[in-house]
This record gives structure tokens, C-alpha cells and sequence, in this order.
């Protein structure tokens, strides 16, 4: 079975521009997390989807992050008009049926977005 | 919200010696305690996790304890090998929440 998968894996983009990071659940995994890490700490929840639903969004930021699971195709976080503080590694995470049904979130490999 | 604090931030044992990382969560209503590994590059990776109708459990050399009362959990390794140094993460959340909350990490090193 294939993990997690996320790409791009490494994105640079200059200040103002946009950054969309993609994330496909392993297979049969209709829940979808977001993190983000800064470096040298510990992740921090960002936004958590169910197909075409965004169930919580209580770690995003209010202003210029999005994140979607549509029906067909990846989940999308997508940056607008990035800063510099905005670099860092994202995480994108999968369940099947989530942890309240006593389920596991499992981890891909991260994008890391540098902001020059 | 949910607070978690994890010690020591570094930790540093002989290959072969044990290590043990702990947790301390303030949310007594957490009822879920997973264990992720981190290697340098890559994702975290769930390498063991607890609920609370539990108080320990054991995989191969590596345990995790908890006690609720005091709300502190706990990641032993034993037997290090050298394989075993990344930097490791607790996390915790609470029955009807999906969101986890993560530890600051502790950079295990396994001194050949």
C-alpha cells in the first residue's frame, strides 16, 4: 500500500506569490489533516477535512490560507501572496476513519516551502 | 487548549542502554497518546500509541506507559541501536476531537 504521498516536496517561491501544496490520502482514507512545522518544534494542527468538507479550521490562519478535499483529486492547502514567516515544512496526514473511531493519523513525507 | 510538555528536549545514551522520553499533557479529558518518529528529511512516522482504558503497552524494545491521574506518558526504548536516533514526538488528543496536539520533541542520539 502506497503511504502518504505530497508534493511537491520542496517549493520556493519570492514574497507576494502563491503556493499550492497537494496531499493524496493513502488508499481508502477519507480524512485529511494538515501541520505545519517550524524548525526545531513540534507540529501544529492546521485545518482537518473530510471530503469536500472542512470539518475544523481552527489552526489556519484566517487570512490567505485554504485548504480543500474535493471530491476527486488531492487535498490542496494553497498560500496566497506567501511572507517570509510562512516557511517552513507542512505535513499532510490520513485516516480512515478518524481517531474517534480509535483510528490513526498517518504522516507523509512534508513540503518544505522556503520563502526568499 | 490543550498543553503538552516533553523532556528532555536532547538525550544522549550508550547503544544498548535504555531511554525514556516523558509527556506531561493538561487536558484531562485526552484520551488518545501516540509516539511519532521523525528522521531528518522525512514525516513523522507512528512508532507506537496509547488510549486511556490502558496503562501500558509493549512493542518489541519499545513501551509506552501512562499514568492519568498524574497525566503524564511516557516512550521507553530499550536496547538502543543506532537506527533508533531521530527525534521523537508525543501527542495527545481528546475523545471527539481529531486534532493533535504535539510535544516540542526530544532529539534522541545513540552513541555507537
Amino acid at each position: 500500500n502506497a503511504g502518504v504521498m505530497q508534493n511537491p516536496r520542496h517549493l520556493v517561491r519570492r514574497r507576494g506569490q502563491e503556493a499550492r501544496l497537494r496531499c493524496s490520502p493513502m488508499k481508502g482514507h477519507s480524512h485529511v489533516y494538515w501541520y505545519r512545522q517550524l524548525p526545531e518544534e513540534g507540529l501544529k494542527f492546521m485545518v482537518y477535512l473530510q471530503k469536500e468538507n472542512i470539518i475544523d479550521e481552527s489552526g489556519m490562519p484566517k487570512e490567505r490560507f485554504s485548504a480543500e478535499f474535493p471530491k476527486e483529486g488531492p487535498s490542496i492547502l494553497r498560500i496566497q501572496q506567501v511572507v517570509r514567516g510562512d516557511s517552513a515544512a507542512y505535513f499532510c496526514a490520513s485516516s480512515q476513519t478518524g481517531l474517534a473511531d480509535t483510528d490513526t493519523q498517518y504522516f507523509g513525507p512534508g513540503t518544505r516551502l522556503t520563502v526568499l | 487548549g490543550e498543553n503538552v510538555e516533553q523532556h528532555p528536549s536532547t538525550l544522549s545514551v550508550q547503544e544498548g542502554d535504555s531511554a525514556v522520553i516523558k509527556c506531561t499533557y493538561s487536558d484531562s479529558a485526552s484520551n488518545y497518546f501516540p509516539w511519532y518518529k521523525q528522521e531528518l528529511g522525512k514525516g513523522p512516522q507512528l512508532i507506537i500509541d496509547i488510549r486511556s482504558n490502558v496503562g501500558e503497552k509493549k512493542d518489541q524494545r519499545i513501551a509506552v506507559t501512562l499514568n492519568k491521574t498524574a497525566k503524564h506518558f511516557s516512550l521507553h526504548i530499550t536496547e538502543t541501536q543506532p537506527e533508533d536516533s531521530a527525534v521523537y514526538f508525543c501527542a495527545t488528543t481528546n475523545f471527539g476531537n481529531e486534532k493533535l496536539t504535539f510535544g516540542t520533541g526530544t532529539r534522541l542520539t545513540i552513541i555507537p
